[in-house]
């Protein structure tokens, strides 16, 4: 149980293009998910937190109007890079919590690995 | 602020044991866990503590002392396998997640 699917693997586009990223719970209602965003051999770093039905809650220094984040449904979130650059090449990987208890682990998309040429 | 440490990296042979530490202060504590997350793939979720004491799951089990701000993660008969990160990570008062920065663990034959 609790799988999280994420889609696509690997992405590889021109400079300027805009790239959406889907983040599906399979077997569960995720009221929240996290998208993260992973650099070479650095550690995971949250970059908003997505709530069904409202906004969602951007971290420090992340630019909400290039990174949007929907999450129409209990089941989806998506994460669209708008008019992506090199330097927003990296790994994104979401996560979803099944329920709203404090000990609900997060479980995690298998990544996106975005490349901008 | 809010901070987690682990090792860096750590080396250990096959069929050893090994002890990954971390240790944390943050603003309130709900829960530590611990994932594992192998070179070009998401985490995957080991363990959970949210009380004082020892949590075993087969080859894995995970300590915590509250009044200590600490943690390990035990390995046992190691394998080629368990070559990774190892992702300590705490919840906070509000629930949020704070993540440390990982630890590579080398499985040598």
């Amino acid at each position: 149980g609790a799988v999280v699917s994420q889609h696509p693997s690997w992405v590889i586009c021109k400079s300027g293009t805009s790239v959406k990223i889907e983040c599906r719970s399979l077997d569960f209602q995720a009221t929240t998910m996290f998208w993260y965003r992973q650099f070479p051999k650095q550690s995971l770093m949250l970059m908003a937190t997505s709530n069904e039905g409202s906004k969602a809650t951007y971290e420090q220094g992340v630019e909400k109007d290039k990174f949007l984040i929907n999450h129409a449904s209990l089941t989806l979130s998506t994460l669209t890079v708008t008019s992506a650059h090199p330097e927003d090449s990296s790994f994104y990987i979401c996560s979803a919590t099944q329920g709203g208890g404090g000990n609900q682990p997060q479980h995690f998309g298998d990544g996106t690995r975005l490349s901008i040429l | 602020g809010q901070n987690i440490d682990q090792p860096t990296e750590m080396t250990a042979t096959e069929g050893a044991i090994v002890q990954i530490n971390c240790t944390y202060q943050t603003s309130g504590f709900n829960g530590l866990f611990w994932y594992q997350q192998h070179a070009g793939e998401a985490p995957t979720f080991l363990s959970y503590n949210v009380l004082d004491g020892l949590e075993e799951k087969g080859r894995f089990s995970s300590f915590l002392s509250r009044s200590k701000g600490y943690s390990y993660l035990l390995l046992k008969e190691l394998q080629m396998k368990d070559s990774a990160s190892y992702l300590c990570a705490v919840k906070d008062s509000n629930y949020q997640l704070i993540w440390g920065a990982g630890t590579k663990l080398i499985i040598k034959p």
